[in-house]
This record gives structure tokens, C-alpha cells and sequence, in this order.
């Protein structure tokens, strides 16, 4: 079974620029995971799609974050504009059901950094 | 609020030295998940356990859900165990598996 993909792996941007990330989660997950975690720190939900449904979006910054998941299959997360705070790794995950005892399958994560 | 916090947050041992990582919680859980973050960022699920103890390999994941505690260890510990651990807890009111993390602890096995 292929895992959770991600991309890129990498990016760097300046300040007020736009980003945007790609995660495609294992086949036949209902449930995707956008996580931001910030050095040295455990991974912040941002976002919780239940197919192409939004569950839980309560600590995504929806003044510069936004997340979809149009078909209910990949998703994308875009910054805009990006701050110096935003550096960090953003993870996808995703699991079959998203009810316990569903483990969650996390992708390689993109690496930000904001200059 | 549930917290998750976990200890030490920083492990040095020496290759062949038992380990033992430490996690308490605040809020009663469906399922603790003990995760593995290698240098890259990749997250690895090792263990989801609700009670007892599970083990796998030379890991071993125990709770205690009347103390709210769960530890993670190593036996016959590696370089290539190096990596950050994390243990994760979805409150149990929440119902959707919304994961809230504790902040790590970084393990270096020293050969």
C-alpha cells in the first residue's frame, strides 16, 4: 500500500509571498490531516477533512490559510501571504475513518522556510 | 483542555542502554498513539494502545489509564533509534480522532 505523498519537500519563500502544498493521502482514507509543526515543538491540527467535508478548521489562521479537498481524494493548503511564523513542517496524515482505533498514516511533510 | 506532556525532552544514552520515555495526559483517551519522527520529518505510528502493554520488536508501550500515563521503551537501544518520539491522545468527548500532541522528547543513542 503506497503511503501518504506529499510535495514538494521543500520550499523557500520571503515574506508576503504565496505558497502552496500538495498531499495525496493513501487510497480509499475518508479522513485527511494538515498538521503545522514548528521546530522543536509537537505537531497544531490546522484543518480536518472528513472526505471533501471540513470537520475541524478551528486553529487554521483563515486570514492567510486556506485548505481544500474538492473530490474528497488530495488535497492543497496555500499561505497567503506568508509571515516569518509560518516557517515550519507541514504535515499531511490520513486514516480510513478518522475514529479511534483508526492509526494515522503521516506523509514525509514539507519543510518551510519564510526569509 | 487536554495537555499532553511528555519526559524528558531531551535523552542521550549510550548504544545497549534501556530507555524509557514518558507520557501523562489530562483528559481520558480512546487510544494513545506513540509516534516516531526521524530527522526529515517523516512521522512513523508505532503503537496505539487503549491498555496493558503492547510491544513490538524491542519497543514496548505501556499505560496505565487510572494514572493517565503511558511509557514508551527501548530495549538494546541503536544508533538507528535516534529520533524524536511522540505520543499523541484524541480526547475521548471529541469523538473524531483529533489528535493533540506532546511536544516530543529527542533521543540520541550515542555508539
Amino acid at each position: 500500500e503506497a503511503g501518504v505523498a506529499q510535495s514538494p519537500r521543500y520550499k523557500i519563500i520571503e515574506k508576503r509571498q504565496s505558497v502552496a502544498f500538495w498531499c495525496n493521502p493513501i487510497s480509499g482514507h475518508a479522513t485527511l490531516y494538515w498538521y503545522q509543526q514548528i521546530l522543536g515543538q509537537g505537531p497544531k491540527l490546522l484543518i480536518q477533512f472528513q472526505n471533501n467535508g471540513v470537520v475541524d478548521d478551528s486553529q487554521l489562521p483563515k486570514d492567510r490559510f486556506s485548505a481544500e479537498r474538492l473530490k474528497g481524494v488530495d488535497s492543497t493548503l496555500k499561505i497567503q501571504p506568508a509571515k516569518l511564523e509560518d516557517s515550519a513542517v507541514y504535515l499531511c496524515a490520513s486514516t480510513r475513518r478518522g475514529l479511534p482505533p483508526d492509526t494515522q498514516y503521516f506523509g514525509p511533510g514539507t519543510r518551510l522556510t519564510v526569509l | 483542555k487536554n495537555e499532553v506532556e511528555q519526559s524528558p525532552q531531551n535523552l542521550t544514552a549510550q548504544e545497549g542502554e534501556f530507555i524509557t520515555i514518558n507520557c501523562s495526559y489530562s483528559v481520558g483517551i480512546s487510544a494513545l498513539h506513540w509516534l516516531q519522527q526521524h530527522p526529515g520529518g517523516g512521522i512513523v505510528s508505532l503503537f496505539m494502545l487503549s491498555s496493558g502493554k503492547k510491544k513490538h520488536g524491542r519497543l514496548i508501550a505501556t499505560i496505565n489509564i487510572q494514572e493517565k500515563h503511558s511509557s514508551l521503551h527501548i530495549t538494546a537501544s541503536h544508533p538507528r533509534d535516534s529520533a524524536v518520539y511522540i505520543c499523541a491522545d484524541p480526547p475521548c468527548h471529541q469523538g473524531a480522532q483529533k489528535l493533540v500532541f506532546g511536544q516530543g522528547t529527542r533521543l540520541t543513542i550515542n555508539p
